[in-house]
């Protein structure tokens, strides 16, 4: 399958400060891209949907000015988290979805861990 | 809210079939059946899908009831490796819905 990536693969930082994490389709153009938080022993949710050279779109709940979502290419997604705290610490996962043959990847992780 | 439901956990032997159940009741005729695993600190994987057919590849087997309303996977021999979280997921084929993840099972594979 289609190879997705993440940068950094785990990041601690004081709190107050922004921290971004990037998403790379390696292989394949991603028109869709999605941002998943997984807190300690829960489930993936979703936080926010973005389509390249478009607005995200947040789930209820997701602060969008906390949660900054670049997609600026079919191969790169950013998220940054702006005056991260520790309530932010996080397992953020991104995911890519292929137009065809519409088909989504998930990658690897970033361990978020605020100071 | 996800659309399914599984047993929070599993336990399986090494070298045994592991069954993983789903209920999915309420599914659409449009809405195919997805699993996936995430290992501990990993991002999920995907491991199958199917709409209505029985489908088999390298890693698993998906068996789908008649009415659609649960399936099963089947990991044939399964490993240490294999000890995860699994996600059933119901999803349409159309380019707008995105996967929404429950709880999972989290199978435990003992030596």
């Amino acid at each position: 399958g289609a190879v997705v990536s993440q940068h950094p693969s785990r990041v601690i930082c004081k709190s107050g400060t922004s921290v971004k994490i990037e998403c790379r389709s390696l292989d394949f153009q991603a028109t869709t891209m999605f941002w998943y938080r997984q807190f300690p022993k829960q489930s993936l949710m979703l936080m926010a949907t973005s389509n390249e050279g478009s607005k995200a779109t947040y789930e209820q709940g997701v602060e969008k000015d906390k949660f900054l979502i670049n997609h600026a290419s079919l191969t790169l997604s950013t998220l940054t988290v702006t005056s991260a705290h520790p309530e932010d610490s996080s397992f953020y996962i991104c995911s890519a979805r292929e137009q065809s043959p519409n088909e989504q990847f998930f990658g690897p992780g970033t361990r978020l861990t605020v100071l | 809210d996800a659309k399914t439901t599984q047993p929070p956990s599993m336990d399986c032997a090494e070298g045994r079939a592991a069954n993983l159940p789903c209920n999915h009741s309420t599914i659409s005729g449009n809405e195919y059946v997805y699993w996936y695993r995430q290992i501990h600190s990993q991002g999920p994987q995907y491991i199958i899908h199917g709409l209505k057919n029985n489908e088999t590849n390298e890693m698993a087997s998906l068996i789908i009831t008649e009415d659609r309303k649960s399936s099963t996977l089947i990991l044939p021999h399964a490993t240490l490796r294999d000890t995860a979280v699994y996600y059933c997921i119901v999803k349409a084929a159309n380019y707008g819905q995105n996967f929404v993840f429950g709880p999972g099972t989290r199978l435990s594979v003992l030596p």
